[in-house]
This record gives structure tokens, C-alpha cells and sequence, in this order.
């Protein structure tokens, strides 16, 4: 089955530097790419997503990209704020398939101000 | 409108006891999701439904687990013997609707269930 590898497990910034976490994936089938931030004690909320059929997405300061052929796909954040401190995760999945999701272990980012 | 709701928020129970932790999805979606999160780890997948069958309980890490869904909406995961290592963060998500084509796939999170066995 699918499996999701993501790093750092832990990354601190300076607040307005850029930070990027990295996932890769196993089954080249999955086709559909979401990141969720989970602050602490709060339920995980999707921040942004991405299909196979794109190379990159863009919202506002958050950036998602994906390489099918290495199997791995990023998310960037630039001008970091301190209430971009949370955990994220990224996850894979196939849509035909029900779209159940396959999380990576997750990233707890903190940006220092 | 309103999100997923789960209750209860927390449940402390005993070694051997039988557990029965629900969800209410968002109204009209039709794909409902369960999820385990324990200490410090990421999201494992339990079980989704689409309406009120099960097409994938690849998740469920025991037969003492079992889940249903009635009317499409709400769903009741059931844990049998309660074991320590059940102890976890028991996550719901819903989505609008599964499929290739499809923009409503963003699956909604519950606040979730603590489970702690003693």
C-alpha cells in the first residue's frame, strides 16, 4: 500500500524567512495531494491541494509542488508569521479509490518573532 | 453551517470495556471518513463510508473494531475489549462527494474523540 515520508519532523524559522517541508510518496497511482495544519488541540484544517495533473499551486504565501516522476511534493511558506506555528501534515491518496487519505508522520514548524 | 461534530470529546474507560464513539458528519456529505491519531504521530485510516457502505475497512486494526452508518449520516465507531494501545485521538472527516472529477473532495475534520484506557 501507500506509504508517505515527510521531513524535517521539526523546523524552526525566523519569522518572514520562507519554510519548506518535503513528502514522498510510494504508489505512483495516488493522485491527489492535500496539506493540513493542525494547531495544538484543534482539529486538522486543509490549507491547500493539488492534483497529478498539476505541477504547481500557489494560494496567497502557502505553495504546493509536485514531481510525479520522483514521487514527492513540497509545500513552501514564504513570509512566515508566528501563527503559521503549527503541525502539518501531508497526505496522498487516490481519488478512485474512495480518496482515503495516507498521512505523513507530520512537520511541527515553529517561527520565531 | 455547521462542521462535524464528535462526542464524546473525551472518554476514559477501562481495560476490557466496550466503547461506542460517533459522529455527525456535515449535512449532505456523503463520504465519511475515520481516522486514529495517537501521541505525536500523524493520521492512520481506519474506515470511510460512501452513503451507508463500507467499501474500504482495510484500516481497522482488529476485529474488535466495527463501525456503521445509518440514514447517510450519522456513524458510530464500536471498539470491543478495549485494549491501552487504543488509547488515541479518535478522528471523523467528511467530504461533499468522492470522485476523480470532482472539486469537493476537501474532507472536514471533527474536533475528535480522546479515548484514554486505563
Amino acid at each position: 500500500g501507500e506509504n508517505v515520508e515527510q521531513h524535517p519532523s521539526t523546523l524552526s524559522v525566523q519569522e518572514g524567512d520562507s519554510a519548506v517541508i518535503k513528502c514522498t510518496y510510494s504508489d505512483s497511482a495516488s493522485n491527489y495531494f492535500p496539506w493540513y495544519k493542525q494547531e495544538l488541540g484543534k482539529r486538522p484544517q486543509l490549507i491547500i491541494d493539488i492534483r497529478s495533473n498539476v505541477g504547481e499551486k500557489k494560494d496567497q504565501r502557502i505553495a504546493v509542488t509536485l514531481n510525479k516522476t520522483a514521487k514527492h511534493f513540497s509545500l513552501h511558506i514564504t513570509e512566515t508569521q508566528p501563527e503559521d506555528s503549527a503541525v502539518y501534515f501531508c497526505a496522498a491518496s487516490i481519488l478512485e479509490y474512495g480518496n482515503k487519505l495516507v498521512f505523513g508522520a507530520g512537520t511541527i514548524l515553529r517561527v520565531k518573532s | 453551517g455547521a462542521g462535524v461534530s464528535q462526542s464524546p470529546s473525551n472518554k476514559v474507560t477501562e481495560k476490557g470495556k466496550d466503547v461506542e464513539l460517533r459522529c455527525d458528519p456535515i449535512s449532505g456529505h456523503t463520504a465519511l471518513y475515520w481516522y486514529r491519531q495517537s501521541l505525536g504521530q500523524g493520521l492512520e485510516f481506519l474506515i470511510y463510508f460512501q452513503g451507508n457502505s463500507a467499501p474500504d475497512k482495510s484500516g481497522l486494526p482488529s476485529d474488535r473494531f466495527s463501525a456503521e452508518r445509518t440514514g447517510g449520516s450519522v456513524s458510530t465507531l464500536t471498539i470491543q475489549r478495549t485494549q491501552q494501545e487504543d488509547s488515541a485521538v479518535y478522528l471523523c472527516a467528511s467530504s461533499l462527494a468522492i470522485a476523480s472529477g470532482s472539486f469537493y473532495n476537501e474532507q472536514f475534520f471533527g474536533p475528535g474523540t480522546r479515548l484514554t484506557v486505563l
